[in-house]
């Protein structure tokens, strides 16, 4: 089986911009969830979808904002970047999300300048 | 508030020679529980996990131990081998009583080396 694929690998941005980052699960899995990872917070959840469905929220800001499609496809969009978005956005898959391994993809390295 | 804290920020270990890396967590809801490696610029790859109903689990030279009492949990790696070097993240989570919801909180990470 083909694993977690993230896209685009690497992004340069400026503050103010807005940025999509997509993100396809392991086929079957419909639960697909966010993280962000800084040196100094480490993983941060961001948002689960499961069915289209938001399911899970962290704390962030509204600009975070994230989507997924009929064929468990998700995207995440942040809006009016800032300096400290600049992380690895890592997006990992599950069958359902219920106790179960997530499998993460190699994630994208979003460069805010 | 940190949830799950792994604190030791390195360990250092000689090849053959057993790595044991440590997890604290302060949320007695966590009933399940995870290691992931991750190498530089990939995604986290998922090692072990272990159901808070057990206090053992083995998977080859992996053994995870859960002290629920102790709010603890530790990782086993026997042998250690150079290809193990990588940053271990310890991850938890809450089944909520709707059992739907699921997200994994990390703790910071131990950045393990074996050395040959």
């Amino acid at each position: 089986k083909a694993g977690v694929t993230q896209t685009p690998r690497y992004l340069i941005k400026t503050r103010g911009q807005q940025v999509t980052l997509s993100c396809s699960p392991i086929s079957g899995h419909r639960s697909v969830s966010w993280y962000q990872q800084t040196p100094g917070q480490g993983l941060q959840f961001l948002f689960e979808y499961f069915s289209e469905t938001q399911r899970n929220k962290g704390n962030f800001p509204g600009r975070f904002s994230g989507r997924q499609f009929s064929n468990s496809r998700s995207e995440m969009n942040v809006s009016t970047l800032e300096l400290g978005d600049s992380a690895l956005y890592l997006c990992a898959s599950s069958l359902s999300g219920y106790q179960e391994t997530q499998y993460f993809g190699p994630g994208t390295r979003l460069l805010v300048l | 508030d940190q949830q799950v804290k792994q604190n030791s920020p390195s360990l250092s270990v000689q090849e053959g020679r057993i790595s044991i890396l440590n997890c604290d967590y302060t949320n007695s809801m966590f009933d399940y529980f995870l290691w992931y490696k991750k190498y530089p610029a990939e995604g986290p790859t998922f090692l072990i996990s272990i159901s808070s109903i057990k206090d053992k689990n083995e998977d080859g030279r992996f053994t995870v131990f859960l002290n629920k009492s102790a709010k603890h949990l530790s990782l086993h790696i026997v042998p250690s081998q150079p290809g193990d070097s990588a940053v271990y993240f310890c991850a938890a989570s809450v089944r909520n009583s709707g059992g739907s919801n699921y997200k994994l909180t990390f703790g910071k990470g131990t950045l393990l080396t074996v050395n040959p």
